[in-house]
């Protein structure tokens, strides 16, 4: 029964390239959260798609980040021209439904680095 | 308002003895109360989570305290032993958004003591 998997588990770019991060998430489980994870700091929440919709996007920075759950294959959070800001963890979490009591289960992140 | 404050940032017990760790919240749309343990270079793992419907909650040695009153809720973990080294979040999620947010504490570094 695999879990969440989140490749790459580490990324290096470099300042002005794409970052691209993939989420596929446990079987069964149709909706997808990601969250960044700034170093000594908690998550936050960024963005929540189901298959081929964004549901809430109100934590995702207006510029250069978008994120997408298509209908086939993983969940992609992509972030354009990136920047020394953006270096943090990038976790993304699954869940059957979008009940606030269901358990979401997290992957092992992705973390980016930029240089 | 939709902030959760958690403390303390770091704490140090002995094996075996007793460790609390708190959290607060402003916004009463949250109904909704999880708390998840990280390992470094993990993901964060579900341990424990309650309702506002219930003040208590015990999973071995786990157990949420929450009161509604005071906005609050807290994580003891009881015996704790080494293996419970890690960092805690608690967090919280907000019905009104309808999506199953959450809403994470800034997070508690715990080290027990052999």
């Amino acid at each position: 029964n695999a879990g969440v998997m989140q490749n790459p588990r580490h990324l290096v770019r470099r300042r002005g390239q794409e970052a691209r991060l993939r989420c596929s998430p446990m079987k069964g489980h149709s909706h997808v959260y990601w969250y960044r994870q700034l170093p000594e700091e908690g998550l936050k929440f960024m963005v929540y798609l189901q298959k081929e919709n964004i549901i809430d996007e109100s934590g995702m920075p207006k510029e250069r980040f978008s994120a997408e759950f298509p209908k086939e294959g993983p969940s992609i959070l992509r972030i354009q021209q990136v920047v020394r800001g953006d270096s943090a963890a990038y976790f993304c979490a699954s869940s059957p439904s979008h009940d606030p009591g269901e358990p979401q289960h997290f992957g092992d992140g992705t973390r980016l680095s930029i240089l | 308002q939709q902030q959760v404050k958690q403390s303390p940032q770091s704490l140090i017990v002995q094996k075996g003895g007793i460790s609390i760790i708190n959290c607060a919240y402003e916004n009463t749309a949250f109904d909704y109360f999880p708390w998840y343990q990280q390992f470094p270079g993990k993901g964060p793992a579900l341990l424990i989570a309650i309702r506002p419907d219930v003040s208590e909650k015990k999973e071995g040695r786990f157990t949420i305290s929450f009161n509604k009153s005071a906005k609050q809720f807290s994580l003891h973990i009881m015996d704790s032993q080494p293996g419970d080294s890690a960092t805690y979040f608690c967090a919280a999620s907000p019905v009104s958004s309808n999506t199953g947010k959450l809403i994470f504490g800034q997070g508690t570094t715990l080290q027990v003591k052999p």
